[in-house]
């Protein structure tokens, strides 16, 4: 089946510093990217929807200028955590929408702790 | 607005039991229906959807969901856990005009005695 590579699948930072995840999908189109965050024991919350070559549309509440998504290209989106501190920490995963099937596929995660 | 509703947080059964997940949904109309699974420290595998026609969807690894538009419930069973079914399980709604945007419910988190 198709796959969605999210990469790094952990990482720690120091407080301030920016990091960022990749989300490609390896083996079809994506035009639309979704980027969810999971808090422990929690379900999935979306930030954002991002379409390949246009902006990314944020859900209320979430910052844009604290979390950068650019989707490039049909098989990357990226998210940057911008000056992340300790409540950034978080488990981020992506899914990505098959072009051509409309079929909706999610990375495998990536883990954030924020020293 | 659509939402999602699982009522059991938590969920025990012994190896070889019946399972039932419980599933709610708020939606204007019909919606896409979703089932996955995660594990621990891991993304999120498809169990089965539903979109459209026969009400009664057959899934991987053993699992069905019953799509009950009177209940606006979704379901998921599966006739005998294995203890390699212990996961937390989420049921998701998306709108047919959404692309694919979802909205998660809680999660259940199944626990399989042995």
């Amino acid at each position: 089946g198709a796959v969605v590579s999210q990469h790094p699948s952990r990482v720690i930072c120091k407080s301030g510093t920016s990091v960022k995840i990749e989300c490609r999908s390896l083996d079809f189109q994506a035009t639309t990217m979704f980027w969810y965050r999971q808090f422990p024991k929690k379900s999935l919350m979306l930030m954002a929807t991002s379409n390949e070559g246009s902006k990314a549309t944020y859900e209320q509440g979430v910052e844009k200028d604290k979390f950068l998504i650019n989707h490039a290209s049909l098989t990357l989106s990226t998210l940057t955590v911008t000056s992340a501190h300790p409540e950034d920490s978080s488990f981020y995963i992506c899914s990505g929408r098959d072009y051509h099937t409309g079929e909706l596929f999610f990375g495998e995660g990536s883990r954030l702790t924020v020293l | 607005a659509q939402s999602v509703t699982q009522p059991d947080i938590h969920i025990t059964v012994s190896e070889g039991a019946s399972l039932e997940l419980r599933c709610n949904y708020s939606y204007g109309a019909t919606p896409y229906l979703f089932w996955y699974v995660q594990s621990p420290g891991q993304g999120l595998q498809l169990l089965l959807k539903y979109f459209s026609g026969d009400t009664l969807v057959q899934g991987i690894k053993g699992f069905e969901a019953e799509f009950k538009r009177s209940q606006s419930s979704f379901n998921l069973r599966k006739p005998s856990v294995h203890w390699s079914d212990a996961a937390e399980y989420f049921c998701a709604v998306g709108a047919r005009n959404a692309g694919n945007m979802l909205t998660f419910g809680g999660g259940t988190r199944l626990m399989v005695k042995p």
